[in-house]
């Protein structure tokens, strides 16, 4: 079974530009999470899809973040136009949906640098 | 809101020794779970291990374990037999459990380890 799989590994671009994260869930994950890893910080919790729909968005930084779920499969995380301060490596996470302990499954992250 | 903290950035351990790793976490929720995540080089983040605030008995898995103090809000991991492999970054977490579906964690600032052969 394929994990969590994120597009690009990399991203190098600068500050105004446009850049568009992608991550895959695995396959019947309802729920899907974005995280933020600035360097030397905390993994901050950015937002929480459970299918296509935006369950908390409480950790999105500002409204240059776009993040949808279309169809309830895959995620787009679109930062526009990119700051300095967006660095970081960004992390995908997906879970099955239930009432029970469920485990958050990761994706190996976006290392976005902005110059 | 939950705060976890990691107050160790870097620890090393000689290969085959045993190496703790601290964490100390802050809520004022009385049911919560409480994770260890490892980061190899490779970037993907793992499970290593997991605690149920609710259970008195300290969880293991294989080389791994957690001395978990809930009046103290500590959960610590100890990786014994330290092997090449454990070398990563590792992560503390929590995760409430007042139900709903929102399980987002809150991650500590983690805490690099590495192992000396």
């Amino acid at each position: 079974e394929a994990g969590v799989t994120q597009f690009p590994s990399h991203s190098v671009i600068e500050k105004g530009q446009t850049v568009t994260l992608r991550c895959d869930p695995i396959s019947g994950h309802d729920n899907l999470y974005w995280y933020r890893r600035v360097m030397g910080k905390e993994i901050k919790f950015l937002l929480h899809f459970v299918k296509e729909s935006k369950q908390d968005e409480s950790g999105m930084p500002n409204n240059r973040f776009l993040a949808e779920r279309t169809g309830g499969t895959y995620s787009t995380l679109k930062v526009q136009p990119a700051e300095l301060e967006d660095s970081g490596v960004y992390f995908c996470a997906s879970s099955q949906l239930g009432p029970w302990d469920t485990e958050a499954f990761f994706g190996q992250g976006t290392r976005l640098t902005v110059v | 809101a939950q705060t976890v903290t990691q107050s160790q950035p870097e620890m090393s351990v000689q290969e085959a020794e045993t190496v703790t790793l601290s964490c100390t976490y802050d809520t004022s929720e009385s049911d919560y779970y409480l994770f260890w995540y490892k980061q190899p080089p490779s970037r993907q983040m793992i499970l290593v291990i997991r605690q149920e605030a609710y259970k008195q008995q300290n969880a293991t898995e294989n080389r791994f374990s957690v001395n978990f103090q809930k009046a103290a809000k500590s959960f610590s991991l100890k990786i014994s037999d330290s092997q090449l492999g454990d070398a990563a970054m590792y992560f503390c977490a929590y995760r409430g459990n007042s139900g709903g579906s929102n399980y987002k964690l809150t991650f500590g600032k983690g805490t690099l380890l590495t192992v000396n052969p």
